[in-house]
């Protein structure tokens, strides 16, 4: 069956100060995982991604933590800026076949507060 | 270096009539797909589009939703005779290659948000 990333819902911090956006999710067979940040009334953007050969990935400001022990992920946002206020979305995918199309759960709506 | 572009961007309708939605994908991008985001919810795969392959229609909800591709560029997707429940953001995607096992970026499109009355 699909496995969705699994979110809390939200989560508010300072501005400047450092977030944590977790992912769980339950197919075992994931060996593919996605970040995407959707701004109010935009479409979804992709952030990051990390295979399963891999515990940590780092981008600019991001980086994105693996865990396939207890099947997490977590998505580390350094220094927030009002512009990171978003959706964010974990998408963990199966790299050997589907139709390629996403399915995201809630995600986490990160709010910056000034 | 256009991106994925929609329209409308809002459509307001009446219960029981038909509406297309258009997107346009990014030049080049052999994949299109559209997806169904509900207020406050997650996103939700409808349909995919492949080159002239036969489009992997296993996200329809209904047989009231349909899309076509034409000339391998611009889709539109057509729900007919709407329902209140229909009301959502929809959303266009595109990528280079679709399928394979190998994830190709999908570039999002800022969305039509329909609203049924």
């Amino acid at each position: 069956g699909e496995s969705v990333g699994l979110h809390l819902p939200t989560l508010s911090v300072q501005e400047g100060d450092n977030s944590i956006i977790n992912c769980a999710y339950s197919n075992s067979a994931s060996d593919y995982f996605i970040w995407y940040k959707q701004e109010s009334g935009k479409g979804p953007q992709f952030i990051i991604d990390i295979r399963s050969n891999m515990d940590k990935r780092q981008g600019q400001r991001v980086t994105v933590l693996l865990n396939k022990t207890v099947k997490h992920l977590s998505l580390q946002i350094a220094a927030t800026q009002p512009g990171d206020s978003a959706v964010y979305f974990c998408a963990p995918l199966n790299s050997g076949g589907g139709a390629d199309g996403l399915t995201f759960g809630k995600g986490t709506h990160l709010i910056i507060q000034p | 270096g256009a991106g994925v572009s929609q329209s409308p961007s809002n459509k307001v309708t009446e219960k029981g009539k038909d509406v297309e939605l258009r997107c346009d994908p990014i030049s080049g991008h052999t994949a299109l797909y559209w997806y169904r985001q509900s207020l406050g919810q997650g996103l939700e795969f409808l349909i995919y589009f492949q080159g002239n392959s036969a489009p992997d229609k296993s996200g329809l909800p209904s047989d009231r939703f349909s899309a076509e591709r034409t000339g391998g560029s611009v889709s539109t997707l057509t729900i007919q005779r709407t329902q209140q429940e229909d009301s959502a953001v929809y959303l266009c995607a595109s990528s280079l290659v679709g399928g394979g096992g190998i994830y190709n970026e999908q570039f999002f499109g800022p969305g039509t948000r329909l609203t049924v009355l």
